[in-house]
């Protein structure tokens, strides 16, 4: 298994400013990934965080709007830029060894944006 | 189009009683399906994972069962305790290049004394 912590748990931010959440991993991963989980819906794909190389992102999303780094196996960040109160939403990491193994989530970063 | 879809969207029922939970989905070419437990304020957390060739996995008091040929899940939870109060996520994992899983709305399960 993986444990994965995220920081901060949450936050509350102004409208127009950036913040950035890192996703920590206590092994090494192929793969992590981050999501979004909107009030009352189910988790959304942002981008698969590749090492060493751009992010790769769903439609919907953009690097301007949600760039991502990930410099090694085990650290992920992303950073909501230039926020507006429909950025609020809770921000999942996860991670995995295969696309066919087990995916592990973090607890989440719980963004308000007023 | 590739869709996970749950019932019921919400569910009450009392300490000790069983409850099943469905999943149905028009996903291909499929991999696995997975059941995830998210707890109010907490990341998802694994229960099961079925491949194609499995049509039933337990972990504790919690039974998945898998039809392929229907495309239908479920998640059954016997002796239910408190502490299963909690959104259940059906996910279905498409087979192709990358990681491409397909999310379920969740079924919402509270559970009285």
């Amino acid at each position: 298994s993986a444990v994965i912590s995220q920081k901060p748990s949450r936050d509350i931010c102004q409208r127009g400013t950036s913040l950035t959440i890192q996703c920590q991993v206590d092994s090494q991963v192929t793969m992590m990934f981050w999501y979004r989980q909107q009030p009352g819906q189910s988790l959304t794909l942002i981008a698969t965080a590749n090492q060493g190389s751009e992010a790769t992102y769903e439609s919907g999303f953009v690097i301007d709007k949600f760039p991502i780094s990930r410099p090694n196996l085990t650290f992920s960040t992303l950073t909501v830029s230039n926020m507006s109160p429909e950025d609020s939403s809770i921000y999942l990491c996860s991670a995995s060894r295969d696309s066919t193994y087990e995916q592990y989530f973090g607890p989440g970063t719980r963004l308000t944006v007023t | 189009k590739n869709q996970v879809e749950q019932s019921p969207q919400s569910l009450i029922i009392l300490e000790g009683k069983n409850c099943t939970l469905q999943c149905n989905y028009t996903v291909s070419p499929f991999s696995n399906l997975r059941w995830y437990k998210q707890d109010t304020g907490r990341g998802p957390v694994s229960l099961t994972i079925m491949t194609f060739s499995e049509n039933t996995k337990s972990n504790g008091r919690y039974t998945a069962t898998l039809d392929a040929d229907t495309k239908q899940s479920s998640l059954h939870i016997t002796a239910s305790q408190l502490s299963d109060s909690a959104s259940y996520i059906c996910v279905v994992s498409a087979r192709q290049a990358g990681t491409a899983l397909i999310f379920g709305k969740g079924t919402t399960l509270s559970v009285s004394s």
